[in-house]
């Protein structure tokens, strides 16, 4: 009965790979985001999608490309990856895309992304 | 630009004890600050919000004071429990063109001494 779900837990790969880290939400939500976490715990917002569609775009290097194939799933892919992309990425969904109560954000469990 | 940051970056307390958990906002503007929880290998949980019309607000175990003066906001927690050891966030919003996102602090990290 897991709310939001992301697939690797754990993600070590080499400089210049490319990955993918996968999010399904299983709550009906409209809108979906990643985060980057790093070392410090900063936590800092990457993208958004509602319905399908990007409505944030954070300034993040073009390697990252977001997809979100249904309102239920939205995937992140990361081209040549660089030491520093290293850091743990959480998925979220809420119901909406305003911020506010009766709309919170749901945060995955994180994938924690070590680059060599 | 916004920021939103802490005092402190740990905080330990007596298991039993209040805990108080302190953060600064610099963005006037804000009328919306959430407070969340992050335990160990695990995503951030909400805890408690507050609107910037309210400078007061509880919930179960939990107090959020805000004072728009001084642009500060406070967590505390009631009789602090081992299961309360986690990091702390709080997190005001920026309103943008098309959405509004969620802008956290850097964490305040509290340990339990038992």
């Amino acid at each position: 009965d897991t709310a939001v779900s992301q697939t690797p837990k754990y993600l070590v790969t080499q400089m210049g790979n490319d990955k993918s880290i996968k999010c399904e939400q299983n709550l009906g939500h409209d809108t979906m985001y990643w985060y980057k976490q790093d070392s410090k715990k900063f936590l800092k917002i990457m993208f958004s999608y509602n319905n399908k569609e990007l409505i944030i775009n954070e300034t993040v290097p073009n390697r990252f490309s977001p997809k979100s194939p249904d309102k239920a799933h939205l995937n992140l892919h990361i081209n040549s990856l660089e030491l520093g992309d290293s850091a743990v990425y959480f998925c979220a969904s809420s119901q909406g895309s305003s911020i506010g109560r009766n709309n919170e954000q749901f945060f995955g469990p994180g994938t924690r992304l070590t680059v060599l | 630009g916004e920021s939103v940051g802490l005092h402190l970056p740990t905080l330990s307390v007596q298991e039993g004890d209040n805990s108080i958990i302190n953060c600064a906002y610099s963005n006037s503007a804000s009328d919306y600050f959430i407070w969340y929880k992050q335990e160990s290998g695990k995503g951030p949980q909400f805890i408690i919000d507050i609107r910037s019309n309210m400078d007061k607000r509880q919930g179960q175990r939990v107090t959020v004071l805000l004072n728009k003066t001084v642009k500060h906001l406070s967590l505390q927690i009631a009789a602090t429990q081992p299961g309360d050891s986690a990091v702390y966030f709080c997190a005001d919003t920026l309103l943008g063109s098309s959405a509004s996102k969620i802008i956290f602090g850097s964490g305040t990290r509290l340990s339990i001494r038992p």
